[in-house]
This record gives structure tokens, sequence and C-alpha cells, in this order.
């Protein structure tokens, strides 16, 4: 079946760190894969996607690669921002179905 | 503007009130979709609606009843609701691929339900 694990949080850093959030997946088939991102009493909107095996996603210095070999899709930030605290989630569709991990909360501080 | 509009934001209803949940997108997408987001648990898939067609169902409770009279907008007419039902409920729309590329969903700012 179709399945996505992503690491439990909270996670918290501080101002400038490296930022990773793992994300492993279970598919049939290729999937797309997706990082949304969710702020505080807002629906999730789409941060990044990854439509096939290596391609690599990125927006507003996060990236994710598609690693089909490892089955993953992990964040990476080189420098986190107060303004990058929110839940982020992976997720993937296929055949118009999709399906999400259970989210990490990312806390910045000064 | 995320360009899928849902209200109301928030509402608060007792266990005997009926009261509906509206959604509407202005993307021209054909797929629209009715998500639960509880604490602490992962997303819940409701309802799609492919072209105005129900195509999925999750075993939903028969209190929730969606309604799609075109592509644009989608309902979620609620009745008899228990306490446990409070979440947020995310409205999502997509446009519909072949094979096994998705589009990625489009989300709204959710309704906050608070059930009493």
């Amino acid at each position: 079946g179709n399945s996505v694990t992503q690491m439990e949080g909270p996670v918290t850093l501080s101002e400038e760190a490296f930022l990773t959030i793992n994300c492993t997946y279970t598919a049939t088939g290729y999937p797309s894969l997706f990082w949304y991102v969710q702020y505080p009493g807002e629906g999730l909107q789409l941060l990044l996607k990854a439509t096939k095996a290596d391609d690599k996603g990125s927006n507003k210095g996060f990236e994710a690669t598609y690693r089909k070999e490892t089955t993953s899709f992990h964040l990476e930030k080189g420098s986190v921002q107060v303004s990058d605290s929110a839940v982020y989630f992976c997720a993937l569709g296929t055949g118009n179905q999709f399906y999400f991990g259970t989210g990490t909360s990312l806390t910045v501080i000064p | 503007e995320t360009g899928v509009t849902q209200t109301p934001r928030h509402l608060v209803m007792g266990m005997t009130n009926k009261k509906s949940l509206k959604c509407e997108q202005h993307l021209g997408h054909n797929a629209m979709y009715w998500y639960k987001q509880s604490a602490k648990k992962p997303l819940e898939l409701m309802f799609v609606y492919n072209f105005k067609e129900q195509t999925e169902n999750n075993s939903v409770p028969s209190r929730f009843s969606p309604e799609c009279p075109n592509s644009s907008h989608l309902f979620l007419h609620l009745h008899t609701l228990q306490p446990e039902d409070s979440a947020l409920y995310l409205c999502a729309s997509s446009p519909l691929t072949g094979g096994n590329y998705n589009s990625p969903l489009h989300f709204g700012n959710g309704t906050r339900l608070t059930v009493t």
C-alpha cells in the first residue's frame, strides 16, 4: 500500500541552524512527492514538489530530493529563520490519491 | 489569497444543530476534497469529488453529508455531531491528471469546528 512516515516532533532550533526533517514512503508505482507547510490558523500550503526519481524540489531555501533507492524525501534548509516556525507535512500523490505524514512541528528561536 | 475559500472560519454548534461548511475554488480545478485535521492525528481524507461525482467516501459517519453542485463549490452538511467531531475541516482542490503524476492539492484555510 501507500504510506508516508515522517520524523516525530516537535523540533526546536536556534535561528540560522541547519534543518533536516526526515520523510520516507512506501508506494506502488511511481508517486509524486510533496512537502507542505502549515502556519498557525491556516491551511496547508505547498512548499515544494518532485515528480520523479532524482528530482530536487526547492523553494524559499528549502530543498528535498526524491530518492527512489532509499524511498526518502527529506526536507532540508541550511539556515532557518524564526518565520519558518510551522508544521511541515510530507505527502505522496499517486493515481489522484494523496497520503500525508503526521506532520512535524518546527519552532525556531531567536 | 489561496484560491480556495472556506466559510465560516470558525463554527460552534450544539449536538442537535444542523450547519453547513462551504468551500469555493477559483482555480479551474475539477477535483475537490474534504479532509479532517485533529490534534496529534494524521490528516484524514473524508470525501473526494471528481467532476462533481463522488469517488471516495472514506467510511465517514452519515452525520457528515457532502454536496458538490458544480466543480467550483463543495459543501459539508453537518447534523447531530459528537464532541469528538471537533476539528479543523480542510477543503482542497486539484486538477485531475493522468497516469501516476499528481498535481498538488491546493488547500483552503479551514473551518475550525467546535461541537459542544
